[in-house]
């Protein structure tokens, strides 16, 4: 089945730092790839997502690129803010209907 | 365009009894998801429907059942609540038929079994 495997936590970063989450997947046919991220008693936000090959998703500063060669969507924002500070979910959409999501990184970025 | 609305936000409840969660999706979407959220176990999915029909369900037991009104309006229940179901239950729109499309996430129902 599909599965998603996302960097561990936590992270903590200074302001200006850069951040990059690896995110890998395992999926047959062509899946869509979503970032999504949750702030605190919160539900879950789309921050970007790719629907094929080579597609890049950006947002807010932050992009992530769809390579199937490596089956990553990595995240990455190459200057992080203290309103960063979140927990970040990598997550794959097939023909199942449903998204299947890897287990969340919390990044907390430090003034 | 106003966003997918879950209530209640918050619920208390003891063991044995049971709850229904409601969920209201963004205007037009047609696709409505309901996943759990727990520390241990992270996002799991439970169910989605599609114009009333389910089309996927998740791995988890009977207790945990969902249905989607002709509005698309959907409501979830568990019956006989365990402390186990003390979770996050988050409700997802989408606009489109298709598996795979973009789900966008409500504010969740926190649940909690005393």
């Amino acid at each position: 089945g599909n599965s998603v495997t996302q960097m561990e936590g936590p992270v903590t970063l200074s302001e200006e730092a850069f951040l990059t989450i690896n995110c890998t997947y395992t999926a047959t046919g062509y899946p869509s790839l979503f970032w999504y991220v949750q702030y605190p008693g919160e539900g879950l936000q789309l921050l970007l997502k790719a629907t094929k090959a080579d597609d890049k998703g950006s947002n807010k500063g932050f992009e992530a690129t769809y390579r199937k060669e490596t089956t990553s969507f990595h995240l990455e924002k190459g200057s992080v803010q203290v309103s960063d500070s979140a927990v970040y979910f990598c997550a794959l959409g097939s023909n199942d209907y449903k998204l299947s999501f890897g287990a969340g990184t919390t990044v907390t970025v430090r003034a | 365009k106003a966003g997918v609305t879950q209530t209640p936000r918050y619920l208390i409840k003891t063991r044995g009894q049971q709850v229904t969660l409601s969920c209201s999706p963004i205007s037009g979407h047609r696709s409505v998801s309901w996943y759990q959220q727990t520390p241990g176990q992270g996002l799991q999915f439970l169910f989605e429907y599609f114009s009333e029909t389910q089309r996927n369900k998740g791995n988890f037991p009977g207790r945990f059942s969902g249905r989607q009104f002709s509005n698309s309006r959907s409501e979830m229940n568990v019956s006989t609540l365990e402390l186990g179901d003390s979770a996050l239950y988050l409700c997802a729109s989408g606009p489109l038929a298709g598996g795979g499309d973009t789900q966008y996430f409500g504010p969740g129902t926190r649940l909690t079994v005393l």
